[in-house]
């Protein structure tokens, strides 16, 4: 079955500094989706993406954040300068297309801001 | 704004014994849908409910969207080990259907 992969497992980074996690979402899927979890909590929704542009965003998608597609297969997220509280597990996700469809998971980024 | 609640936060039972976790919500839901993540694990899609009192069953899951579609459930029958983790509840609303998660029960299973 195809899944969507995310790289790195695990990134560890210093405050103030970039990071770009990576994805690659299920081929034949449109929508593309990044969600964040902090330790213990709930899952919560950054951002969607679809044609090549941003959907919508939540109020947590601030300026530091980004989002791009840069080649057919690939989706990534930048945090541009790093804050202890970006400290997370962050989710890549797709759907086939718009509706209530059902959202593939990847395993997950773990983001530790030190 | 909606609010909406999943209870319990946490639940223990025996392996054998039956589970409910519960998603009620002030405004009326378009759809529901549930995750399941393993300790460690990411989310995995469980079902969709759309239909005001719709019942579906997967083994000895079975999941319920209530007839004013404001609140659902999911029952596990006889629970077993493989069955640990949380359970979300979760709809899509906006242009993309991005996904709000409930708060999520965490079910343990005691050997």
């Amino acid at each position: 079955e195809p899944e969507v992969t995310q790289t790195p497992s695990h990134q560890v980074t210093q405050m103030g500094q970039e990071v770009i996690l990576r994805c690659v979402p299920i081929s034949n899927h449109l929508y593309f989706y990044w969600y964040r979890q902090i330790l213990g909590q709930k899952v919560e929704f950054l951002v969607s993406f679809y044609n090549n542009e941003i959907s919508e965003k939540s109020e947590i998608f601030d300026d530091q954040f980004s989002v791009e597609r840069p080649d057919g297969s690939n989706f990534t997220l930048k945090i541009r300068s790093t804050k202890l509280e970006d400290s997370a597990m962050y989710f890549c996700a797709s759907s086939e297309q718009r509706g209530n469809q059902p959202q593939h998971f990847g395993d997950g980024t773990r983001l530790s801001i030190l | 704004g909606q609010q909406v609640m999943q209870i319990p936060q946490y639940q223990h039972v025996q392996e054998g014994e039956d589970f409910t976790t519960y998603c009620n919500s002030s405004t009326t839901l378009s759809n529901i849908q549930w995750y399941k993540q393993r300790p460690g694990g990411h989310p995995v899609f469980l079902i969709q409910l759309v239909k005001s009192g719709e019942v579906k069953k997967q083994k000895r899951l079975t999941f319920q969207f209530g007839e004013a579609k404001k609140n659902s459930s999911l029952h596990i029958t006889a629970t077993q080990t493989t069955d640990v983790g949380t359970y979300f509840c979760a709809w899509s609303s906006g242009s993309a259907r991005q996904l709000t998660f409930g708060s999520g029960t965490q079910l343990t299973v005691l050997p």
